[in-house]
């Protein structure tokens, strides 16, 4: 079945260490996405892709690094420079469908706790 | 520059009766809106999508209005059930050529029995 996987669900870290979260698609999809979700704060973007070698920062991008080098995939570090890196991180990529309505496909999540 | 805004956090409905989640946004260019769904520890799914050029979208249960003068749009649920009971985010289309994709804060719903 095709769809996005994130792993791992659970990751958890010590306070300085970068930690990469993995983000596979087999959709075919140009575009990939990379959110975080707070308590309180809906979902918040922090880096995107809508082709392979190339990103762009979203709104929440200091502390996070990205690369796209194959299409299926969009991994995200999350560096020490990252100041309350402990969230909910959501991967998507889109597509748009016959009727020009952009699609997102979600991820099912990777829980970050650093301590 | 937030472009989409919900306004309640939260809203809280007996099972049967209507769920109405609402917002507001800033641009009138935007082409339509989407409405997600997100359950705890899950990504979120689309639910429904509001072109423009109309002012009502209905999807079984689920029904979209915009209102374009007031900048507004609104999910109903009705009847809602317990399993409807989630965070609802409502998305407008990126701008330009961005592919940027913003959601609102979300709302989270809970219907009890």
């Amino acid at each position: 079945d095709g769809g996005i996987t994130q792993s791992p669900k659970y990751l958890f870290r010590k306070e300085g260490q970068n930690v990469t979260l993995s983000c596979e698609q087999n959709l075919n999809h140009d575009a990939m996405y990379w959110y975080r979700q707070d308590p309180g704060q809906g979902l918040r973007l922090i880096y995107y892709s809508q082709i392979v070698n190339d990103f762009q920062k979203g709104d929440i991008a200091e502390g996070y690094s990205v690369s796209r080098e194959k299409k299926e995939s969009f991994p995200l570090t999350v560096t020490s420079a990252q100041k309350n890196p402990t969230a909910f991180y959501l991967c998507a990529s889109s597509s748009r469908v016959r009727t020009g309505v952009l699609s997102l496909h979600f991820g099912n999540g990777t829980r970050l706790t650093v301590t | 520059d937030q472009q989409v805004k919900q306004n309640s956090p939260s809203l809280s409905v007996q099972e049967g009766r209507i769920s109405i989640l609402n917002c507001d946004y800033t641009n009138s260019m935007f082409d339509y809106f989407l409405w997600y769904k997100k359950y705890p520890a899950e990504g979120p799914t689309f639910l429904i999508s509001i072109s423009s050029i109309k002012d009502k979208n209905e999807d079984g249960r689920f029904t979209v209005f915009l209102n374009k003068s007031a900048k507004h749009l609104s999910l109903h649920i009705v009847p809602s059930q317990p399993g409807d009971s989630a965070v609802y985010f409502c998305a407008p289309p990126p701008t330009g050529n961005t592919g940027k994709l913003i959601f609102g804060q979300g709302t989270t719903l809970q219907v009890k029995p």
